[in-house]
């Protein structure tokens, strides 16, 4: 399984743009790149997915570079409710369906 | 929109007692998971469930705990004998298909405090 690797936390402030890399240096050719996103005491909550290149959707974007080996989290204009914990999680169908999650990344957004 | 929904949201229970934890995944789901999280720590695969039986289940997972679809909806874990280091935030998910890539749906939750 690819181990991924991001920043235990980073600040922001509001309004302002987050962007968040994870590394996985090992992934395998059939994986792909999931970010989810955890309020306090709530489940994890999917953000985004993609495999390669760039992903949008109405609440973030995902850059992949050509090799794969990293993924960045962007988040545009934070507010507040973006206090988080977001997971950078890697796999594929060979993982039969569990996700392994890391320690993720914790986000604090001030005003 | 459709949610998976857990009970209880707390449960408090002593050593040594049994426990039901209830999730009623998204209607149209065939895959089913538990995922456990301790205070402060990441959250722990547990189980997967399709076609009424295990697919794959984590070290976590040993002979005290088992899970079941008891009918079309509800889909439980039990812990028959609880101990001190099993309190948790324990999470039902649903997915429509299986792989890791694809979305899996939480549940809020059921906080286990075992005394």
């Amino acid at each position: 399984l690819a181990k991924t690797t991001q920043p235990i936390s980073m600040d922001s402030y509001e309004g302002q743009e987050v962007n968040i890399t994870c590394s996985h240096n090992n992934i395998a050719t059939n994986d792909y790149i999931t970010w989810y996103q955890q309020f306090p005491s709530q489940g994890p909550r999917f953000i985004i997915q993609g495999y390669k290149t760039k992903v949008t959707n109405e609440v973030a974007s995902l850059f992949i570079p050509a090799d794969r080996k990293s993924s960045t989290l962007s988040l545009p204009r934070v507010s507040l409710s973006d206090t988080a914990v977001y997971y950078c999680l890697v796999g594929g169908a060979n993982q039969g369906g569990k996700l392994i999650f890391g320690q993720g990344t914790e986000l604090s957004v001030k005003p | 929109e459709p949610e998976v929904t857990q009970t209880p949201s707390h449960q408090v229970t002593q050593m040594g007692q049994e426990v039901i934890l209830r999730c009623v995944p998204i209607s149209n789901h065939l895959y089913f998971y538990w995922y456990r999280q301790i205070l402060g720590q990441k959250v722990e695969f547990l189980v997967s469930f399709y076609n009424n039986e295990i697919s794959e289940k984590s070290e976590i997972f040993d002979d005290q705990f088992s899970v079941e679809r008891p009918d079309g909806s509800n889909f439980t874990l039990k812990i028959r004998s609880t101990k001190l280091e099993d309190s948790a935030m324990y999470f039902c998910a649903s997915s429509e298909d299986r792989g890791s890539y694809n979305e899996q749906f939480f549940g809020p939750g059921t906080r286990l405090t075992v005394l």
